[in-house]
């Protein structure tokens, strides 16, 4: 089946400590996000990927950086991560247009 | 500017009753609108979309949902809740030439044995 994949599912790291999310696609979709989700909030959008075109939210923090190298990949990264970046990180994909997002089962960030 | 509203951060019915979630859209042009659920620890999952076809729309699930341009409103019905269906709704919003979703702040169902 054609789906969006998350790794790991659960990441625990240290204050300060650098950390990867991964999220790869089988949709071929040219559309790709990155979301945070925090307790009983809707999800907030970092950034997303227009093919290789990089759009940045304009209040999301530069401690959050995210890499495309191809189609199906795209990685989170936060350089240092504080306690409050402890959230749940959603990828979603899309066609380009008014279209529906497919979410991937998102990685659960711990920061101790 | 788009947006939407969801009525009711927590909603309670119970088992086999009707489940009402709102959802009131702004938009300057014809909105796309889409429902999703939320379980616990999981991504979200589309239940249902209007892209300006039919003004009553199917889901999974047995939910459905009615676009009311004159209300502004994309309400998401289920005539008999089940106890599955405990989970956050969220609404969203975008338009045609837009990437982007804007989510409501979602709605926590919670269904009563």
């Amino acid at each position: 089946d054609a789906m969006v994949i998350q790794n790991p599912r659960y990441q625990v790291t240290q204050f300060g400590k650098p950390v990867t999310l991964s999220c790869s696609q089988t949709l071929n979709h040219n559309v790709m996000y990155w979301y945070q989700q925090k307790s009983s909030q809707a999800p907030k959008l970092l950034f997303h990927y227009y093919d290789k075109d990089f759009n940045n939210e304009a209040d999301t923090p530069d401690n959050f950086q995210s890499r495309r190298p191809n189609t199906s990949f795209c990685f989170l990264d936060i350089r240092s991560p504080g306690l409050g970046d402890a959230a749940m990180y959603l990828c979603a994909t899309s066609r380009t247009g008014p279209y529906e997002q497919y979410f991937g089962p998102g990685t659960r960030l711990t920061v101790t | 500017a788009q947006s939407v509203t969801q009525l009711g951060s927590h909603v309670s019915v119970s088992e086999g009753a009707l489940v009402l979630l709102r959802c009131n859209y702004s938009s300057s042009v014809p909105p796309y609108l889409f429902w999703y659920v939320q379980y616990p620890n999981q991504g979200l999952q589309l239940l249902l979309k209007y892209t300006s076809a039919a003004t009553l729309v199917k889901g999974i699930n047995g939910f459905e949902a009615e676009f009311k341009k004159s209300e502004t409103s994309f309400h998401l019905t289920k005539p008999s809740a089940h106890m599955s269906d405990a989970a956050e709704y969220f609404c969203a919003v975008t338009q045609t030439g837009a990437n982007n979703l804007f989510f409501g702040t979602g709605t926590r169902l919670t269904v009563i044995p």
